[in-house]
């Protein structure tokens, strides 16, 4: 069974570096979710794809945040110029698209993200 | 702008004991609700989700939980807790448009032996 996978699990990385997280959904999925989840909270969402299309966006996405969906498979997050309050799991999830289910997601393990 | 309340960050449960996992939300108009579960060192599993009809829905290892339109409710619950129940549950919220998953911060259920 090939699930949401994510790599890194863990990144240890000094402020001001630029850190790359990847996700590979669930083949079939053609949506694609990052959300950000701090110690004590629920996740946030932060962006979604449909296919490579970038649809949403929430506010929480600085512009030193950038995500890319190139060939509407696999997805990176990258985050330049890390600052401390970026330590958090990063966690992809994908989905097929509403029409066909009711947006039942499917999340990875996440990647954790430690800026020192 | 929807939103999940879960006003309870921890929930202790003897073994064996009924348990309930409370959650209420804000949407406009009719509301998609999901229960996932979050085990350490895990990713999110789906538990269980209403969509329509039937206001008790049953979902993964005895879970259910009722949809209570006038209370805006959405409550997890199991008749018999077991100490494998322990971890962090999370309820989530969308409408019916594509608006994503919005979360709620979670509430840490401890089952006792």
């Amino acid at each position: 069974d090939t699930g949401v996978s994510q790599n890194p699990r863990h990144k240890i990385t000094k402020r001001g570096q630029n850190v790359t997280f990847r996700c590979d959904p669930i083949s079939e999925h053609n949506r694609l979710y990052w959300y950000r989840q701090t110690l004590g909270q629920g996740p946030e969402f932060l962006t979604y794809f449909q296919n490579e299309a970038q649809l949403e966006k929430s506010r929480l996405l600085s512009d030193r945040f950038s995500a890319e969906r190139p060939k509407g498979s696999f997805s990176t997050l990258e985050i330049q110029r890390t600052e401390q309050g970026d330590s958090a799991m990063y966690l992809c999830a994908s989905s097929s698209s509403p029409g066909t289910n009711t947006g039942e997601l499917f999340f990875g393990e996440g990647s954790r993200l430690t800026v020192l | 702008a929807q939103s999940v309340a879960q006003p309870e960050d921890q929930v202790n449960v003897a073994e064996g004991n009924p348990l309930t996992v409370k959650c209420t939300y804000s949407v406009s108009g009719n509301p998609y609700l999901f229960w996932y579960v979050q085990y350490p060192n895990r990713g999110l599993q789906f538990l269980l989700k209403y969509i329509t009809g039937d206001n008790l829905v049953k979902g993964s290892y005895g879970f259910e939980a009722e949809f209570n339109k006038s209370q805006t409710s959405f409550h997890l619950k199991k008749p018999s807790a077991l100490v494998s129940d322990s971890a962090l549950y999370f309820c989530a919220v969308r409408d019916r448009g594509n608006t994503p998953l919005v979360f709620g911060k979670g509430t840490r259920l401890s089952v006792i032996a």
